[in-house]
């Protein structure tokens, strides 16, 4: 079966406080992704794994990161969040980072940072 | 700047009507992608096409691909309800990673 699950789906939190996200894939996928979106910015790439322990920055990884320690499971850490980093996040993966690869999504992580 | 943007930003059509969305880029791609994403869900790919692809077609949807003019556009035949969502397109080159436009809101009423 081909799915991404992310845990957990909704999250309230203080500001401050550190934020753990986690997905999972049963696809034996290199590459995974972590975006979030916000209403009218569409989808931001936080930061993209190529494999384990082989991570990169995306376009907003300010006040994240991630760790990869198994192909299946990648993580999103906000260590001190903010109000700022309220949205919903999405992991993704694919069969591999090259170009013209399909990113299977899972269904979201809503967070509020209060 | 966006490296893919879709318009328009939103629209409605009557269930059983054809709708088109249109998708601009800017730059040399290697494929682009269109995603659709319902309420409370991820995007899902709907179609991948290639740069020397000029149409793909999935079941009611068609897209086409012109590099000349940098966009392509995703139709939908005999929309239903359940066609209701954001729909994404996506570009991918060989010196970037995978980028989303802003995305289409299509809600399709009876």
């Amino acid at each position: 079966d081909m799915k991404v699950t992310q845990m957990p789906r909704y999250l309230i939190k203080r500001m401050g406080e550190n934020v753990l996200l986690e997905c999972g894939q049963d696809m034996s996928h290199e590459t995974m992704y972590w975006y979030r979106q916000d209403p009218g910015l569409g989808l931001q790439l936080i930061y993209i794994s190529y494999d384990v322990d082989s991570n990169s920055e995306g376009d907003i990884p300010k006040g994240y990161r991630v760790s990869r320690k198994k192909r299946e499971h990648f993580s999103l850490i906000l260590d001190s969040a903010k109000t700022n980093q309220t949205s919903v996040y999405f992991c993704a993966s694919s069969l591999s980072g090259s170009s013209g690869n399909t990113l299977y999504f899972g269904e979201g992580s809503r967070l509020i940072v209060v | 700047s966006q490296l893919a943007e879709e318009n328009p930003w939103a629209l409605s059509v009557h269930e059983g009507e054809s709708v088109t969305v249109n998708c601009s880029y800017k730059t040399s791609i290697t494929a682009l992608q269109w995603y659709r994403q319902k309420s409370g869900e991820g995007p899902a790919q709907l179609i991948l096409i290639r740069s020397n692809e000029r149409e793909k077609r999935n079941g009611r949807l068609r897209a086409t691909l012109d590099t000349s003019s940098q966009s392509s556009s995703l139709s939908i035949t005999a929309t239903r309800c359940e066609d209701t969502a954001v729909y994404f397109c996506a570009a991918s080159s060989s010196f970037s990673k995978l980028v989303f436009g802003q995305g289409t809101s299509l809600s399709v009423v009876p």
